[in-house]
């Protein structure tokens, strides 16, 4: 049971370059969530899904996109990468017990660098 | 809005201390969830404990405890008899419902604990 898996594990990009960030969970779980994590300022959540075919924003969604075709996969994607959006990445899922209250489960994370 | 402090950037200890990590948290919210998450020099997340804001009852599991005060907006979490592979940086987060918008899980900066032997 691999649980949430991020690619690519790690990446380099010039400014201005795209990309995409797969997550992939197999728990059947309804939510999907993507953070960046920033030394000294925790995780701050970037987009979310509540199923299939839904996103919502977080705190920083500025600079990303997300879709959610498939219930077990959550994309992120940078359309102009800026050095600014150099961070780990972690991708979660939860299963909703009682209203969404349940634990994440996260992704190993990704290291993007935006050079 | 919702928002969780955890005052203590870094700490240190020496192995078999007790330490208490502080999380202070704020919502408007009658409802809602403490977590504690543990990452490791390997990166990854890793869940220790959930609280609802109806259940103010203490839990302990082994070495690790949590203080929950509504009273005063807390949710400590205290490692006793610390141990090295303690170290580790540990996150307290609050979900909680932000305004317009379905629940969302809010982390703090996060305390990173150095046990040394």
């Amino acid at each position: 049971n691999a649980g949430v898996t991020q690619t690519p594990k790690f990446r380099v990009l010039k400014t201005g370059q795209s990309m995409t960030l797969l997550c992939a969970q197999d728990m059947n779980h309804e939510y999907m969530y993507w953070y960046r994590q920033d030394p000294g300022m925790g995780l701050r959540l970037i987009h979310y899904s509540v199923g299939e075919g839904t996103t919502a924003k977080g705190e920083v969604p500025d600079g990303y996109n997300v879709s959610r075709l498939k219930k077990q996969n959550f994309l992120l994607g940078l359309e102009s990468a800026a050095p600014s959006q150099t961070s780990v990445y972690f991708c979660a899922s939860s299963f909703p017990r009682g209203g969404g209250t349940g634990e994440l489960f996260f992704g190993e994370g990704s290291r993007l660098t935006v050079l | 809005a919702q928002k969780v402090t955890q005052a203590q950037t870094e700490i240190s200890v020496v192995e078999k201390e007790d330490v208490t990590l502080d999380c202070v948290y704020e919502t408007r919210d009658t409802t809602y969830y403490l977590f504690w998450y543990k990452q490791p020099p390997s990166g990854e997340l890793v869940f220790l404990i959930r609280r609802n804001s109806f259940d103010e009852q203490n839990e302990i599991s082994g070495r690790y405890s949590w203080n929950f005060q509504k009273s005063t907006s807390s949710f400590n979490f205290t490692i006793t008899a610390s141990q090295v592979v303690d170290s580790a940086v540990y996150f307290c987060a609050l979900h909680a419902y932000q305004s317009g918008s379905a629940r969302q899980l809010t982390f703090g900066s996060g305390t990173q604990l150095t046990v040394l032997p």
